[in-house]
């Protein structure tokens, strides 16, 4: 068990919708990252957050989009949903060092499957 | 831009075989170098890391040496178990401070057969 968790666990929906995946980062990390996992494109980085405020950007549609919230928790919301979206979402947390710095460790939640029908 | 090319398998092997998955990158600076395993139905599981050339991570048996001579970070385990079965994932990060996220290859399913 990493201490990071995510909700739901799978999710099933329909093309055009709108859903949210949440992530609670592990005690004590300031900075989330959200992967999206499929068959043709692999793992993939989509964004990342620090406390609170977006710190780097990756392959992420413009459909999707996420925040961090003062608890630190995390939000990815996918919306206008194609069946394409269909994938493991993972988040991730990483520890911070002794001296503040983050560290390029991270440590992963279990996934939401999504299904998009 | 970053990359990381591995054998993606499956790669079959018997109780007790030695185990190479060969990984190599590309980056822009100097990255740090992961090793994740994915077992069925759960998220990776970070299973060693190096930070700098010839420094070799290791954990439960399995080691990695980053080589930056020939951009690789092969994984190695001397005696597998058939409880290894899992997905392993090479992964690179190029930030040098954590900042980003990380590229992965396209994962090696390993099969152990008793």
């Amino acid at each position: 068990d990493s201490g990071v968790t995510q909700t739901p666990k799978h999710l099933i929906t329909a093309t055009g919708q709108r859903v949210t995946l949440r992530c609670s980062p592990r005690s004590g990390d300031l900075s989330v990252y959200w992967y999206q996992q499929s068959l043709d494109q692999g793992l993939q980085f989509l964004i990342q957050y620090y406390n609170g405020e977006e710190r780097a950007k990756g392959n992420i549609l413009e459909r999707f989009s996420a925040q961090q919230f003062p608890d630190l928790h995390s939000e990815l919301n996918l919306s206008s949903l194609e069946l394409g979206d269909s994938a493991l979402y993972f988040c991730a947390s990483s520890v911070e060092g002794t001296s503040g710095e983050l560290t390029d460790t991270q440590y992963f939640g279990p996934g939401t499957r999504l299904t998009v029908l | 831009g970053d990359s990381v090319t591995q054998m993606e398998g499956p790669v079959t092997l018997s109780e007790e075989a030695f185990l190479t998955i060969n990984c190599t990158y590309t980056a822009t600076g100097y990255p740090s170098l992961f090793w994740y395993v994915q077992y069925p139905g759960e998220g990776l599981q970070l299973l060693l890391k190096a930070t700098k050339a010839d420094d070799k991570g290791s954990n439960k048996g399995f080691e990695a040496t980053y080589r930056k001579e020939t951009t690789s970070f092969h994984l190695e385990k001397g005696s597998v178990q058939v409880s290894d079965s899992a997905v392993y994932f090479c992964a690179l990060s190029d930030s040098g401070g954590g900042a980003d996220g990380l590229t992965f290859g396209k994962g090696t399913h390993l099969i152990i057969q008793p």
